[in-house]
């Protein structure tokens, strides 16, 4: 089936950095995903991107957060500087429409030092 | 806003016996979609189910559920579990005219022999 690769799987850092988390989405799909999830918590929703524009964000998705999809390419989180708190598998969906199945990445695991 | 609860964060199981794991949903729209997905570990979120109409039951890979409009309902069963069946389940709405995918909870399932 479709796939949306996330690279890299497990990226280590200290805390301040700046961290670019990149997606690439099945190559069809117009909408794209941001989800973090905590270790034994539920899966989160941070924001959703269409048409080069952020459509909906959530309380999660502070200022130190963007997002972008230059040109087509990669769909990327960025968040810059990181916080201990930032720690957490974040996961990268894309889906063709509104109302379809949702497709997703095998996550990236941040670990914030 | 929309909402999705998932009353059970955990359910255990012996092989063998039926599940039901529990989902509903408060929205705006009066045609949403709802979908199952399942999370098994180290592997990547993916769909299990998504709703028909309304009353009108979906089934994959032995799981099924029916979307209840009247009870705001989407509650996924099996008749009979299988060891394999342990992984973190998700319920999950959407609407024809939002670009946003609301996550309940999830429901973890252990099914032991």
């Amino acid at each position: 089936g479709p796939k949306v690769l996330q690279i890299p799987s497990h990226q280590i850092i200290d805390m301040g950095q700046m961290v670019t988390l990149n997606c690439d989405p099945v190559s069809n799909h117009l909408y794209f995903y941001w989800y973090k999830q905590i270790l034994g918590q539920q899966m989160e929703f941070l924001v959703n991107f269409y048409n080069g524009k952020v459509m909906e964000k959530s309380k999660l998705f502070k200022d130190q957060f963007s997002v972008e999809r230059p040109d087509g390419s990669y769909f990327t989180l960025k968040i810059q500087p990181t916080a201990l708190e930032d720690s957490a598998v974040y996961f990268c969906a894309s889906r063709t429409d509104r109302g379809n199945t949702l497709y997703f990445g095998a996550g990236t695991r941040l670990s914030v030092l | 806003g929309d909402s999705v609860t998932q009353t059970e964060g955990l359910v255990t199981l012996t092989e063998g016996l039926p599940v039901m794991l529990n989902c509903t949903y408060q929205t705006i729209y009066s045609n949403p979609f709802l979908f199952w997905y399942v999370h098994y570990l180290n592997e990547s979120p993916r769909l299990l189910l998504k709703s028909s109409t309304d009353n009108k039951r979906t089934e994959h890979q032995g799981f099924h559920a029916t979307l209840h409009k009247s009870s705001s309902s989407f509650h996924l069963q099996k008749s009979s579990a299988q060891l394999s069946d342990s992984a973190l389940y998700y319920c999950a709405l959407s609407g024809p005219n939002t670009d946003k995918v609301v996550f309940g909870t999830g429901t973890r399932l252990q099914v032991s022999p």
